[in-house]
């Protein structure tokens, strides 16, 4: 199988306070990985590419010291939504490719069942 | 800029009977995957089915298969003996080498009627 978790699934906080939110691959390495976020009905929108040992690629648009995202090994990836505000509420997913080249050309993305944010 | 279209954004089907839902796509490339994802109310995003675009014969798996219409740039999803638990979200999305990333589209609800 490809599995991806993450955790934690459900998350409530305060306005200006950080949260943190894991993704790991559980049977497979994967040496990139995806954030995207979810607004209700609609579709998923790309937040960052992350790559094991290096900075993640942000997409245009979305605040990289907003949204820290850290690699740091080939099982697990993090984001980190600093001093969060309620329009920062969302669901956040992210996905793992197989493979440890870092290179990604349209192999299956593997989704982890995502984690609801909800900023008081 | 590459972008993919779902023109419908509520389907329903009868148990056991089939339907079919559409996409369309925009691209330059030659090379390039397409997929469908389909997310329950869970919302776990659930791979259908890939299509390499370079392959010419329509994927299948099990009751899902596609229509894939390089020309036209379209790719449907077919889906026999609709079950109930096929009831979900499906989402059409694009790979091309271009822009490395995935490009979704806005979805279609699909609801089983028993």
């Amino acid at each position: 199988g490809a599995v991806v978790s993450q955790h934690p699934s459900w998350v409530i906080c305060k306005s200006g306070t950080s949260v943190k939110i894991e993704c790991r691959s559980l049977d497979f390495q994967a040496t990139t990985m995806f954030w995207y976020r979810q607004f209700p009905k609609q579709s998923l929108m790309l937040m960052a590419t992350s790559n094991e040992g290096s900075k993640a690629t942000y997409e245009q648009g979305v605040e990289k010291d907003k949204f820290l995202i850290n690699h740091a090994s080939l099982t697990l990836s993090t984001l980190t939504v600093t001093s969060a505000h309620p329009e920062d509420s969302s669901f956040y997913i992210c996905s793992a490719i197989r493979g440890l080249t870092g290179l990604w050309g349209g192999e299956t993305q593997y989704f982890g069942p995502g984690t609801r944010l909800l900023v008081l | 800029a590459q972008t993919v279209t779902q023109s419908q954004p509520e389907m329903s089907v009868q148990e056991a009977e089939t339907v079919t839902l559409s996409c369309t796509y925009d691209t330059s490339e030659s090379d390039y995957y397409l997929f469908w994802y389909k997310q329950p109310p869970s919302r776990q995003m659930i791979l259908v089915i890939r299509q390499e675009a370079y392959k010419q014969q329509n994927a299948t798996e099990n009751r899902f298969s596609v229509n894939f219409q390089k020309a036209a740039k379209s790719f449907s999803l077919k889906i026999s003996d609709s079950q109930l638990g096929d009831a979900a979200m499906y989402f059409c999305a694009h790979y091309g080498g271009a822009t490395n990333k995935l490009i979704f589209g806005t979805g279609t609800l699909l609801a089983v009627q028993p």
